[in-house]
């Protein structure tokens, strides 16, 4: 059990790029949770998968936001033409599906738009 | 108004003190309150878990559920310099496994 990676862990870019982040959850952690946390704040919920089927999503995660995970094991969080809203921390967690099962963070991808 | 408020400190005590952080909450369909911890430049690490109201010790923690009041708490005894850091309350409706609401996080500092 190596924990949640996430994959790169700081992106800067320039407003109006396309960014793609990457998640690796726990093995055999059948959910999987994407996060947003701007400074100060805590964690805002996007979206997460049970499997590879995403079960709900944020109001946050408007249409230049997707999230798959194509095979019910890695995830990818792809936003496209990048605003400066969106600099923030991305966050990305898994368990196991159950009533009593806790969420396990990995330590995120701070996106910073120049 | 968020449904879920957190006094976001800085909170300053000396090393051995009883620190005490605190949350309410507006939804009284939340059953399932964590505290989580979170250093700088790392993600949240969950410290506590409780189902419903009540008491659930851990070590130097405790954390109370008091349902009627919507308000939650987490004690720390014997507060060590290492645990500085941002305390963060969260809460479900459905369980820990689906959508999290987070409070704001209380920076707490301990003084050696």
């Amino acid at each position: 059990d190596t924990g949640v990676s996430q994959d790169p862990r700081h992106k800067i870019t320039k407003r109006g790029q396309n960014v793609t982040f990457r998640c690796d959850p726990i093995s055999e952690h059948n959910r999987l949770y994407w996060y947003r946390q701007t400074l100060g704040q805590g964690p805002e919920f996007l979206t997460y998968f049970q499997n590879e089927a995403q079960l709900e999503k944020s109001r946050l995660l408007s249409d230049r936001f997707s999230a798959e995970r194509p095979k019910g094991s890695f995830s990818t969080l792809e936003i496209q033409r990048t605003e400066q809203g969106d600099s923030a921390m991305y966050l990305c967690a898994s368990s196991f599906d159950g009533v009593n099962q806790p969420q396990h963070f990995g330590d995120g991808t701070r996106l910073s738009i120049l | 108004q968020k449904e879920v408020e957190q006094d976001p400190g800085p909170l300053s005590v000396p090393e051995g003190a009883i620190v005490s952080l605190n949350c309410t909450y507006s939804n009284s369909a939340f059953q399932y309150f964590m505290w989580y911890r979170q250093y700088s430049r790392k993600g949240p690490e969950l410290l506590m878990y409780t189902y419903s109201s009540g008491n659930k010790e851990d070590g130097r923690f405790t954390a109370q559920v008091d349902k009627s009041s919507k308000y939650i708490s987490l004690f720390i005894r014997d507060s060590q310099p290492s645990d500085s850091a941002t305390y963060l309350c969260a809460m479900s409706a459905y369980s820990s496994a689906s959508k999290i609401i987070f409070g704001s996080g209380t920076r707490l500092s301990i003084r050696p």
